[in-house]
């Protein structure tokens, strides 16, 4: 069965400390995707990144970097020198390609805030 | 407007009371999405509607009815709710259904108190 774990509830750093944030999965597709998602105050959850099953090379978009480990299910992101604005509800999530209509599998989320 | 719009915001009603939350995109999408984010569970998947179907009904109690009468337009009718269906419902679009590879846009939701 699918399921997507985030073992972190709550991190709380200090503003341009590096932080990263947990991701485990399950599945037994061999091609699936693995999301991120940012959910600030305001509520709506914003895309951060896509990755399938069979690239699992890191990427890096400005401050943000992904590390996608296949032999040990993990999905990390990093923040590095984090700000304020980074504070929000962060969510990875799971999608088997011949899963119920694309549905999202999404873990419970990590609360990351920032302080000044 | 942009994106995904969520009407209304905030939305308070007692168990015998019946209301409608209301979903537009205007990405041009031909799927819809209802999701339930409640404090103690991971965000749940409702409903999906594709080209105005419905393909799936994640087991939602029949106090829930979705409607879409077009692409762009998604409906949630509630009517005597309990007190545990209080969360924040988000609505979200995606091109199409039926690929992990979706990647879905959401709205920034309906937060619902029921008394």
């Amino acid at each position: 069965a699918q399921k997507v774990t985030q073992a972190q509830t709550e991190i709380s750093v200090v503003e341009k400390e590096d932080v990263t944030l947990d991701c485990v999965y399950e599945t037994r597709d061999t091609t699936y995707y693995l999301f991120w998602y940012k959910q600030p105050p305001s509520g709506e959850l914003v895309f951060l990144i896509r990755r399938n099953s069979f690239d699992e090379q890191n990427e890096i978009s400005g401050r943000y970097s992904w590390n996608f480990q296949k032999s040990t299910s993990s999905f990390n992101f990093t923040i590095t020198a984090s700000q304020v604005v980074d504070s929000a509800v962060y969510f990875c999530a799971l999608s088997e390609d011949g899963g119920s209509q694309g549905n999202l599998i999404f873990g419970k989320g990590t609360k990351l805030s920032v302080k000044p | 407007e942009t994106g995904v719009t969520q009407t209304p915001r905030h939305l308070v009603m007692g168990m015998t009371n019946k209301k409608s939350l209301k979903c537009e995109q205007h990405l041009g999408h031909n799927a819809m999405y209802w999701y339930k984010q409640s404090a103690k569970k991971p965000l749940e998947l409702m409903f999906v509607y594709n080209f105005k179907e419905q393909t799936e009904n994640n087991s939602v109690p029949s106090r829930f009815s979705p409607e879409c009468p077009n692409s762009s337009h998604l409906f949630l009718h509630l009517h005597t709710l309990q007190p545990e269906d209080s969360a924040l419902y988000l609505c979200a679009s995606s091109p199409r259904t039926g690929r992990g590879a979706n990647v879905l846009t959401f709205g920034a939701g309906s937060r619902l108190t029921v008394l």
